[in-house]
Formats: C-alpha cells, structure tokens, sequence
C-alpha cells in the first residue's frame, strides 16, 4: 500500500511570491493534518482537515490556507512568502478524525526555501 | 496550552549503550503520547505509543512508559545500535483530536 505522497519535494520561491503544496494520503485514509517543521521553532501543527471540512488550526497567520478535496487530497497554500516561511512541510494522514487508537503517518515532506 | 519537554540533545552514545531521553508534558486532560523517529531526510515514523496512564509502548527494542504522576513519557533501549542515530521526538495528542503537540527532538548520534 502507497504511503503519504507529498509534491513537490523540493521548491524554491522569492519573497512575495504564493506556493502551493500537494498530499495524497494512504489510501482509505480521510484526515490531513499540516506541519512546519524549522531548526528555531521545531514542528508545529498547522491545520487538519477531515472529510474536506478543517477540523482543527493552528496558531499561524491567514497566508497559511488549506484546503481537502472529495478524493481526501489535500493541498495547502502560503501567499505573499516571507524568508521566515523557509522550512519543511509535513503532511500526515489517518483513517479518522483522531482518537485514542488513530495513527498518523507522515510523508517525507515539501523542503520550501524562501530567497 | 498543551505542551511536550524533552531532554535536550544531541545525545552522543557508544553502540551497545544504555538509552534513556526524558519526556514530560503538561496536558488539561489525558492525551494519548507517542515517540516519532526522524532519519535524515525523512519524515517521521512512528516508534511507539500509549493512550492511557501505565501503558508500556514498545518496538524495535525501545520502551515508554505513560506516567500520569510524573507526567512523563520517557524513551529507553537497553542497547542502541549505530542504524538508531537519527532525531526523536516526543509528543502528544488530545484524544479526538488528530492534532499533534511536539517536544523540540533529540538527536541521537551513536559511534561504533
């Protein structure tokens, strides 16, 4: 069984500039939850969707938007970059929407350097 | 707010070593806790986990424990290997929420 697919893994943007970023979960699997990973700040929990609907967000401003689509797909997008936004991008799925017994699997991450 | 503390690295071993990295949490309710590895370049993987006080999680030889006194959930291996060198990182989940809370990691370094 595929694992979480994340695209690209690797990108390189300018200030001001938007991205986008793709995860394709495990199949079957119909949460998404968001990461920023960074050497200063370590990783920190962006937002979770389930069942294209956000369950959960983080503590982070309005450039940072998701979104899921019927095919549980999910993509997440940072307008008007900051050096600052420089970091790896995890994504993470899960059968369900959480849980005592709910495990998330990871991908191996969008590398996003901000120049 | 919920929070994970870990032992500050990096942690420098000799293969064979003892392995203890201490993890502590503040938490309003009774969150499950888990231990993710991360190798170079990788995302993480889930070691292992425990939902509830006095659970024991283990796998590939590491252990944690679930301690609601001490708050704390701290990893063990009786013996590492030079393959366990990588990041470890602590964390934590409210039960029903698919939102993980991090500890800082630990990088684990171990020479031959």
């Amino acid at each position: 069984k595929a694992g979480v697919t994340q695209t690209p893994r690797y990108l390189i943007k300018t200030r001001g500039q938007q991205v986008t970023l793709s995860c394709s979960p495990i199949s079957g699997h119909r949460s998404v939850s968001w990461y920023q990973q960074t050497p200063g700040q370590g990783l920190q929990f962006l937002f979770e969707y389930f069942s294209e609907t956000q369950r959960n967000k983080g503590n982070f401003p309005g450039r940072f938007s998701g979104r899921q689509f019927s095919n549980s797909r999910s993509e997440m997008n940072v307008s008007t970059l900051e050096l600052g936004d420089s970091a790896l991008y995890l994504c993470a799925s899960s059968w369900g929407p959480g849980g005592a017994n709910t495990e998330a699997f990871f991908g191996q991450g969008t590398r996003l350097t901000v120049v | 707010g919920d929070s994970v503390t870990q032992m500050e690295g990096p942690v420098t071993l000799s293969e064979e070593a003892f392995l203890t990295i201490n993890c502590t949490y503040t938490a309003t309710g009774y969150p499950s806790l888990f231990w993710y590895v991360q190798y170079p370049g990788e995302g993480l993987q889930l070691l292992l986990k425990a939902t509830k006080a006095d659970d024991k999680g283990s796998n590939k030889g590491f252990e944690a424990t679930y301690r609601k006194e001490t708050t704390s959930f701290h990893l063990e291996k009786g013996s590492v290997q030079v393959s366990d060198s990588a990041v470890y990182f602590c964390a934590l989940s409210d039960k029903g929420a698919q939102k993980l809370v991090f500890g800082q990691g630990t990088r684990l370094t171990i020479n031959p």
